[in-house]
Formats: structure tokens, C-alpha cells, sequence
């Protein structure tokens, strides 16, 4: 079955330390975008990116890196410049065309500080 | 730039009664309008979405919705709810086509009372 893998489903980070987020899918989607939920406030948008090679930063990109090297991967580092981290990371796909794709989103990863 | 606003954090309903969850959005244009349900450490999956047209919009899981255009409303509905309906609900709108992303109301944790 088609879908979007993101791994691993929890992740611990040390004070300093960079960590990042592995995202897969193969629903052969041009856009791929990571989310941050936090409680009470929804998703914001960190980084997206439309095509291979190419991103632009979201809502809150400070802290956050990625890269677009395949068509099917974007994994997201949380840098130590992150000063809060905790959250609930969330990636989604979807095709590209004007408007009417709507995203699937992948089961998400918790990371947490030690 | 864009903003949704869903009013009720909690909202308790009877099982069996009937549902409705508001939205209201701010776009300059004609916006793409979402809703997405999380069941807890869940990804998001997609309950509906509007583009043009009918105003009365089909989703899964018996839900629907009606885009008011006056009113900047996109409020979901449900006949009659079932314990497995309890679950985070968010609405969402998209800007620029959808490609650059989504913009999340803080969504409604739906509780039902057996």
C-alpha cells in the first residue's frame, strides 16, 4: 500500500545535539512539508518543498534544516539552535497542481529532550 | 496572509446526538478549505475538502460540510455521532493553489458521553 513512513516514532535529543527525522513515501508526490504540533496549537508549517532540490521555509524554519535529494525522501534535522524541540513533528505529501491536492500525512515522530 | 479560527477547544456530545464543529477562515480569495481528524499520537487523515462548486460538501465517515461564503464558515456536521468519533479535529485552508502549504486552525478535541 501507498503511504508515507516516518521514522523512528519517538526520538530523544541531548542538550546540543542535532537529530533529524527521517520521511518516505511512495505515493510518487512532488510536495513534500513538515509540520510541528504543539498542544493547543495546531500544526505550523516548518518546511516545504515542491520539487527535488528545491524547499522554502515555512511558518517557524528557525532551528530546522532539510533537504530534497530524491523525490521520495525529506528528512528534517532539528539543529541545537532549536531551543525548544519537544513537539510532535508530522510530514505530508501530496501531488502538485493548482490547489486541489489535498496532503496525507504520515503517523509523525514525538521528540523529546533529555 | 491567511488564518483559521475554530472557536470551541472542547466540545462533549451524547453518542447518538448530532454534531457540529465550527470553522471560520480568513483569505482574501477563494479559498480550499479542509477538514483533517487525528486520533491521539496519530498522523491526520482527511475528512473532507472543498475547492468550488457545491457548497455542501460529502466526506468520509458520514461527515459533511458547508462553506458560507458570507459568513467565512466552513462548519462540519455529523447526524449522529459513535464513540469512535472522538478524536482532535482540524480545519485547515490553503493559499497560493495548496502548494505552499496549509495553514491549521488550534483544532476541537470532540469527547463523547456514552
Amino acid at each position: 500500500d501507498g503511504g508515507i513512513t516516518q521514522s523512528p516514532k519517538y526520538l530523544f535529543r541531548k542538550e546540543g545535539q542535532n537529530v533529524t527525522l527521517s520521511c518516505e513515501q511512495n505515493l510518487n508526490h512532488d510536495a513534500m512539508y513538515w509540520y510541528r504540533q504543539d498542544p493547543g496549537q495546531g500544526l505550523r508549517l516548518i518546511y516545504y518543498s515542491q520539487i527535488v532540490n528545491d524547499f522554502q521555509k515555512g511558518d517557524i524554519a528557525e532551528g530546522y534544516s532539510v533537504s530534497r535529494e530524491k523525490k521520495e525522501s525529506f528528512p528534517l534535522t532539528v539543529t541545537s539552535a532549536q531551543k525548544n524541540p519537544t513537539a510532535f513533528y508530522l510530514c505530508a505529501s501530496s501531488k502538485s497542481g493548482p490547489g486541489n491536492q489535498p496532503q496525507h500525512f504520515g503517523d509523525g515522530t514525538r521528540l523529546s529532550i533529555l | 496572509a491567511q488564518s483559521v479560527t475554530q472557536p470551541d477547544i472542547h466540545i462533549t456530545v451524547s453518542e447518538g446526538a448530532s454534531l457540529e464543529l465550527r470553522c471560520n477562515y480568513s483569505y482574501g480569495a477563494t479559498p480550499y478549505l479542509f477538514w483533517y481528524v487525528q486520533s491521539p499520537g496519530q498522523g491526520l487523515q482527511l475528512l473532507l475538502k472543498y475547492f468550488s462548486g457545491d457548497t455542501l460538501v460529502q466526506g468520509i465517515k458520514g461527515f459533511e460540510a458547508e462553506f458560507k461564503r458570507s459568513q467565512s464558515s466552513f462548519n462540519l456536521r455529523k447526524p449522529s455521532v459513535h464513540w469512535s468519533d472522538a478524536a482532535e479535529y482540524f480545519c485547515a485552508v490553503a493559499a497560493g493553489g495548496g502548494a505552499d502549504g496549509l495553514t491549521f486552525g488550534k483544532g476541537t478535541h470532540l469527547i463523547i458521553q456514552p
